[in-house]
């Protein structure tokens, strides 16, 4: 079936670089896009999201990108700290209401 | 934001038993929803959609007697593992979107460390 996945599985980034997350998509009918984060045994946290009809949103350090063309999804967080490391998961909302999780990219921050 | 809960978040069974887990929407009403399941270094498999007042809908491959959903409020939804295996040890994690709202932020509950001994 169509599903959400990730490029990258890990990332370790430097301690104020900035890091990108990337995702493809392949369900063309989707609409809406959400970055979560994932911390050890907790369950996911809203990060920012981003609907089919735009193609960039910026939050607090963080930037969601969307290539609806090449189905793409790209999470952006400026100035990495060290509270950033956790599991970031894409998703995508499919008719509507559900939400269906991609692979998730664990990112390291060294400090 | 919005605030769900889970209860309890740890649990240890033993095998043959049967383990309920509680979602509650804190300050909101959700008429959906969700419970996932998550194996260790994987990601949030999507099981079923809990209707308040309804059947659950349940994933394809998902045994709907297996994994009993109960929807009996619009602040609780309950799932309950029925005749518990190891291989039913998971960290299961609920969700809920506001009441009426589609295409909008889910929130998750701290989910529930299941163990079957």
């Amino acid at each position: 079936g169509e599903s959400v996945g990730l490029h990258l599985p890990t990332l370790s980034v430097q301690e104020g670089d900035n890091s990108i997350i990337n995702c493809a998509y392949s369900n063309s009918a989707s609409d809406y896009f959400i970055w979560y984060k994932q911390e050890s045994g907790k369950g996911p946290q809203f990060i920012i999201d981003i609907r089919s009809n735009m193609d960039k949103r910026q939050g607090q350090r963080v930037t969601v990108l969307l290539n609806k063309t090449v189905k793409h999804l790209s999470l952006q967080i400026a100035a990495t700290q060290p509270g950033d490391s956790a599991v970031y998961f894409c998703a995508e909302n499919t008719g509507g209401f559900k939400t269906i999780f991609g692979a998730g990219t664990r990112l390291f921050v060294k400090a | 934001g919005a605030v769900v809960s889970q209860h309890p978040s740890r649990v240890i069974c033993k095998s043959g038993t049967s383990v309920k887990i509680e979602c509650r929407s804190l300050d909101f009403q959700a008429t959906t929803m969700f419970w996932y399941r998550q194996f260790p270094k994987k990601s949030l498999m999507l099981m079923a959609t809990s209707n308040e007042g309804s059947k659950a809908t349940y994933e394809q491959g998902v045994e709907k007697d297996k994994f009993l959903i109960n929807h009996a409020s619009l602040t609780l939804s309950t799932l309950t593992v029925t005749s518990a295996h190891p291989e039913d040890s998971s960290f299961y994690i609920c969700s809920a979107r506001v009441r009426g709202e589609s295409n909008t932020e889910a929130f998750f509950g701290q989910g529930t460390r299941l163990t079957v001994v």
